[in-house]
């Protein structure tokens, strides 16, 4: 079946320009997660959607950073007024339900390389 | 200091070789994964432990709560196992996630 998909794959933008990017999760998955990774950085979790509702917004790097989910599917994660140290891969993953102690194993999209000129 | 201490960093093996990756951890968890990512960048998530071990195929997972402890075992190793393993930790509240910064293994032909 279908994976997770993300949209768009690459995007290049100029500094102070805003970006959304997208994230379909596996159907019937109702958790969705975002993380980072920066250039030769480990991976960073952003935000996690239960249903439409992030539990956890603390990891958002800055008020810049804004995420929503609707319908309990598509999500996007918005960057406003994009900075350079924004460049990045963001990262999508799904799984099917609840948090992860409850033995749900998360499936990862492709990710989005972002770059902020 | 790092709440996820990965070792080594940097691995290469042998094709053949018996490989272990180990994850230590200083606050209390719900559960840790290991996720396998690809020279391309994909990430796959290969387990999710709460106790015990697990097994998947050549991949073994084992855990201590106890000693806050993971071990990534790999056996007869293949190149197609070239890749970066990272320990992640999952907390028991608020889903907060913390990641070590992974081990790079490469197996040689």
């Amino acid at each position: 079946g279908a994976g997770v998909s993300q949209s768009p794959s690459n995007k290049v933008t100029e500094k102070g320009k805003d970006v959304e990017l997208r994230c379909d999760p596996i159907s019937g998955h109702t958790a969705l997660y975002w993380y980072r990774q920066s250039l030769g950085q480990g991976l960073e979790f952003l935000i996690y959607f239960q249903g439409n509702s992030a539990p956890d917004k603390s990891g958002l790097p800055s008020d810049r950073f804004s995420a929503e989910r609707t319908g309990g599917s598509v999500s996007t994660l918005t960057i406003q007024r994009t900075q350079q140290e924004d460049s990045a891969v963001y990262l999508c993953a799904s799984s099917l339900a609840g948090s992860v102690d409850r033995g749900y194993e998360q499936y990862f999209g492709p990710g989005t390389r972002l770059t902020v000129t | 200091k790092n709440e996820v201490e990965q070792s080594p960093q940097n691995l290469t093996a042998q094709e053949g070789e018996f490989i272990t990756i180990n994850c230590s951890y200083s606050v209390g968890i719900s559960a840790l994964h290991w996720l396998q990512q690809h020279p391309g960048g994909g990430i796959v998530s290969l387990f999710m432990l709460s106790s015990g071990k697990k097994k998947h195929g050549r991949l073994i997972a084992t855990i201590n709560i106890q000693e806050k402890h993971s071990s990534l075992h790999i056996t007869a190793s293949h190149p197609r196992d070239s890749a970066v393993y990272i320990c992640v930790i999952s907390r028991p509240t608020g889903n907060q996630f913390y990641f070590g910064t992974g081990t790079s293994l490469t197996v040689i032909p």
